[in-house]
């Protein structure tokens, strides 16, 4: 079966800890994304990666990490620096060789207690 | 001002009527046009994508782009209670997508 997996589907953090959201495709596409939604908000992107060892920031990058090591795997940190957290992470990638339409994972639900 | 602006609702409708979906933007640079599919606490599934001006339709579902007006539309017809969901339009340009904030819609059996 092709597509994106998130993990895991809920996570609990303490204030002031990093916590890292993982996020694999199996589609062989160039392009991953994450995005934070919010009650309300449509999607906000955060980070972008449209080939291996390169990222740039999005919208809202301030207080998350990102990392392309491989082309399968675009993980991402949220670091004690981001002042409100909690929210869904969507993950999407993108055939670069194709269409703009991007297609997502299940997504992670992030809560800071 | 929002780049994409959509009617967070909600929008309640009988099984089988006619469900209506709306987004305006300002940015003339969008080329492609989506729509999204959002079930509770699922991520967004690609329902439709289109490029020109013009009507596309693919079962029940009708999409529509006005370029020169920046207002697009997706048409559901003889809804179900199953099309009960969040939609979300989102729009592009330079490989980013931009979205709206998502109508939620419920279909009533």
């Amino acid at each position: 079966d092709g597509g994106i997996t998130q993990s895991p589907k809920y996570l609990f953090r303490k204030e002031g800890q990093n916590v890292t959201l993982s996020c694999e495709q199996n589609l062989n596409h160039d392009a991953m994304y994450w995005y934070r939604q919010d009650p309300g908000q449509g999607l906000r992107l955060i980070y972008y990666s449209q080939i291996v060892n390169d990222f740039q920031k999005g919208d809202i990058a301030e207080g998350y990490s990102v990392s392309r090591e491989k082309k399968e795997s675009f993980p991402l940190t949220v670091t004690s620096a981001q002042k409100n957290p909690t929210a869904f992470y969507l993950c999407a990638s993108r055939n670069a060789f194709s269409t703009d339409t991007q297609y997502f994972g299940p997504g992670t639900r992030l809560t800071v207690l | 001002q929002k780049e994409v602006e959509q009617d967070p609702g909600p929008l309640s409708v009988p099984e089988g009527a006619i469900v209506s979906l709306n987004c305006t933007y300002s940015n003339s640079a969008f080329q492609y046009f989506m729509w999204y599919r959002q079930y509770s606490r699922k991520g967004p599934e690609l329902l439709m994508y289109t490029y020109s001006s013009g009507n596309k339709e693919d079962g029940r579902f009708t999409a529509q782009v006005d370029k020169s007006s920046k207002y697009i539309s997706l048409f559901i017809r003889d809804s179900q209670p199953s099309d009960s969901a969040t939609y979300l339009c989102a729009m592009s340009a330079d490989y980013k997508l931009s979205f709206g904030a998502g109508t939620t819609v419920t279909v009533r059996a």
